[in-house]
């Protein structure tokens, strides 16, 4: 099936410091876009969508490259409740709808 | 508030064992999908369901069935638990695509098998 990228960190941040993520994709044909969040022994639960155009949620800005095929999350002003798994998921569409996940990006911010 | 609940959240069971996880969602979602979680190699799909009496085969349905009939209910079944079905097991739900597309997932089932 078709792949998605992330590394796998763990990114380690001071507080107060800017961080971004990128996740690649192999099928060009994906239509939607999305960061979730997991923490430690936690589900994963929707962050963020990513649009085409780009968008941004507080400090979380998410953008979507489709030549280069890949999406970013960029986490400005890293807090310690930040520190969490960052999974990309990208989804094709018409057919059969599956959902496909990356590994996840570890982010720990520090004091 | 959304949301999508699982039978367990712990279990063990003994090698050669039939075990039966069970989903359910109070949304009246359409899709539903079992996971499994493991270290380094995140999140891989087993099955999903469309609709109800509906089933399709994920990345790894290998030694797994599922049944859905109810549309809020989605079962995962191990026919005969092995020591490398150990793992946290996670269902999730959502709308048909068209709409949001978000998942909900349920707070997951950490499986032994011995």
């Amino acid at each position: 099936r078709k792949e998605v990228e992330q590394d796998p960190g763990p990114f380690n941040v001071p507080e107060g410091a800017t961080v971004a993520f990128n996740c690649t994709y192999s099928n060009s044909a994906s239509q939607s876009f999305f960061w979730y969040r997991q923490d430690c022994r936690k589900e994963p639960k929707l962050l963020m969508s990513v649009y085409s155009s780009g968008n941004e949620d507080g400090r979380f800005t998410a953008q979507l490259n489709r030549a280069s095929q890949y999406i970013s999350l960029l986490i400005r002003d890293s807090k310690l409740s930040d520190s969490a798994t960052y999974l990309c998921v990208v989804n094709e569409s018409g057919g059969s709808y599956i959902p496909t996940f990356g590994r996840g990006t570890s982010l720990i911010v520090h004091p | 508030d959304v949301k999508v609940t699982q039978s367990s959240r712990y279990l063990v069971k003994r090698t050669g064992e039939k075990v039966f996880l069970e989903c359910v969602q109070d949304m009246d979602h359409e899709n539903m999908f079992w996971y499994r979680q493991d270290p380094g190699l995140g999140l891989r799909l087993i099955y999903f369901s469309y609709d109800v009496k509906m089933k399709e085969k994920g990345d790894i349905p290998e030694g797994y069935s599922v049944s859905r009939e109810k549309k809020e209910r989605f079962s995962l079944i191990l026919e005969s638990a092995s020591t490398n079905q150990t793992s946290m097991y996670l269902c999730a739900s959502s709308p048909p695509e068209g709409n949001h597309n978000e998942q909900f997932f349920g707070p997951g089932t950490r499986l032994t098998v011995l």
